[in-house]
C-alpha cells in the first residue's frame, strides 16, 4: 500500500541554522509532490510545489528538492527563525490526483 | 471570498445525532476537498468535487459520511448518527482545478467533539 513518511519526532535546530526535514515515500510514483506548513487550530498552508522533472525548487529561504530513484524529497529552510517553528506537512499526489499527506514533522527553533 | 471559510469552527454534539458541516470555498475553485485530522495525526481524504463531475467518495469512512456541494459552490459534509470515534478536525480545501499539481488553500477547520 502506498505510504509516506515523515520523522515524527520534533525537530529541535538553533536560530539561524538551516533546517533540514524528510519525506519518503512507497509504493507510487507521484508526478508532483507539494509542502504545507501547519500552524497549532488552523490548516495547513502551501508552500511550495515540486514537480518530478524538477529536481530542485527555491522560494526566498526554503528548498525543497525531489529525487525520484529515491523517492524522498527533501524540505530545507537557511537562517531559520523561530516563527518557522510549525509543523511541515509533505503531500505527494496518488493516482486519484488528490493529495495523501504525511503525518508532519514539527519544527522547533530556539531563539 | 477571501479563503475558504468552514462552519462552525467548533460543535459539541451528543453521539448518534447527525451534524452539518459546511464550507465556502473561494470563489471560482472548481476542486473542494474534504479531509479531516484526528488529534496528533496526519489528515485524512474524505472526499472531493470538481465542476460538474461526479464526487470522489472514496475516503468516506462509513455511509454515516456524506457531502453535496450545491451549484459548484457551498459544501456541507453531513455526518449521521455521529460516534465517538468521529471526533476530529474537519478541513476543507479548495483549487482552482484539479488534477494538474495545484496547490490547496485550506479553511481553518471544524473541530468536531463527539461526547
Amino acid at each position: 500500500s502506498q505510504k509516506i513518511e515523515q520523522n515524527s519526532e520534533a525537530l529541535n535546530i538553533q536560530e539561524g541554522k538551516t533546517a533540514t526535514l524528510t519525506c519518503n515515500y512507497t509504493n507510487y510514483s507521484p508526478a508532483y509532490l507539494q509542502w504545507y506548513r501547519q500552524d497549532p487550530g488552523r490548516g495547513p498552508v502551501f508552500l511550495l510545489l515540486i514537480r518530478e522533472n524538477e529536481k530542485e525548487k527555491r522560494k526566498e529561504r526554503l528548498k525543497v528538492t525531489f529525487d525520484t530513484t529515491l523517492k524522498q524529497s527533501l524540505f530545507h529552510i537557511t537562517a531559520s527563525q523561530p516563527a518557522d517553528s510549525a509543523t511541515y506537512l509533505c503531500a505527494p499526489n496518488n493516482a486519484g490526483n488528490m493529495l495523501t499527506f504525511g503525518g508532519g514533522t514539527r519544527l522547533m527553533v530556539k531563539p | 471570498g477571501a479563503g475558504v471559510s468552514q462552519s462552525p469552527s467548533n460543535k459539541v454534539t451528543e453521539k448518534g445525532k447527525d451534524v452539518e458541516l459546511r464550507c465556502d470555498p473561494i470563489s471560482g475553485h472548481t476542486a473542494l476537498y474534504w479531509y479531516r485530522q484526528s488529534l496528533g495525526q496526519g489528515l485524512e481524504f474524505l472526499i472531493y468535487f470538481q465542476g460538474n463531475s461526479a464526487p470522489d467518495k472514496s475516503g468516506l469512512p462509513s455511509d454515516r459520511f456524506s457531502a453535496e456541494r450545491t451549484g459548484g459552490s457551498v459544501s456541507t459534509l453531513t455526518i449521521q448518527r455521529t460516534q465517538q470515534e468521529d471526533s476530529a478536525v474537519y478541513l476543507c480545501a479548495s483549487s482552482p482545478r484539479q488534477g494538474i499539481g495545484v496547490g490547496y488553500t485550506f479553511g481553518s477547520g471544524t473541530r468536531l467533539t463527539v461526547v
